[in-house]
């Protein structure tokens, strides 16, 4: 099982409406999940980090937390063309952060 | 704020040749973690400096090595190049162990290309 998986997408969602993006990961331990996003060519920044069990919010962007099902996610609401990028997922393993393959999503006008 | 800084953005060299690429972390980080890019692998850990010390490694031969100077810029360098290191070579900063806060600062990258 890799650490950090992903769907490498493309999803594609309709302007206007939520992204959903999902995120498991292997290792019990972690504490510590991020979300980065890079645009094609670019490089990643980070966007989002949890650390307890539950939802946090940041404006459109809400990550959400299951350490008992080792799960992520990041909703997008509201998606605009502008959030069409890669999504990774990050999570800090053995004092170092490792990150999942990415999915691609892309914001229909 | 200067972000991070990558040199040189573009290298070809051929196989059997070493490289060596430098990254200028933003100013007062003291940390920085090098990482692979790649479309089949993705986003992979070389290696962590904090404070000139190696603080983790990962699962990359050991012609791949790094180091860290006094002002915080490091640089990692590729011996004995073969034609699967060609990939983007990202360098991230953060202020104090990126391991510990997650909050990565990337620099543009290096694209090495091996013939």
């Amino acid at each position: 099982q890799k650490e950090v998986e992903q769907n490498s997408g493309p999803l594609s969602v309709p302007e206007g409406a939520i992204a959903s993006l999902n995120c498991t990961y292997s290792d019990r331990v972690s504490q510590s999940f991020f979300w980065y996003r890079q645009y094609s060519g670019k490089s990643p920044e980070l966007i989002m980090s949890i650390y307890s069990n539950g939802d946090k919010e940041d404006g459109r962007f809400t990550a959400q937390l299951n350490k008992a099902s080792q799960y992520v996610s990041l909703l997008i609401r509201d998606s605009q063309p502008s959030d069409s990028a890669t999504y990774l997922c990050a999570v800090n393993r053995d004092d170092k952060i490792i990150f999942g393959k990415g999915t691609r999503l892309h914001i229909l006008p | 704020k200067a972000g991070v800084t990558q040199t040189p953005r573009y290298l070809i060299k051929t196989r059997g040749q070493q490289v060596t690429l430098s990254c200028s972390p933003i100013s007062g980080h003291r940390s920085v973690s090098w990482y692979q890019q790649t479309p089949g692998q993705g986003l992979q850990f070389l290696f962590e400096y904090f404070s000139e010390t190696q603080r983790n490694k990962g699962n990359f031969p050991g012609r791949f090595s790094g180091r860290q100077f006094s002002n915080s810029r490091s640089e990692m360098n590729v011996s004995t190049l073969e034609l699967g290191d060609s990939a983007l070579y990202l360098c991230a900063s953060s202020l104090n162990s990126g391991a510990n806060t997650g909050e990565l600062f990337f620099g543009e990258g290096s694209r090495l290309t091996v013939l």
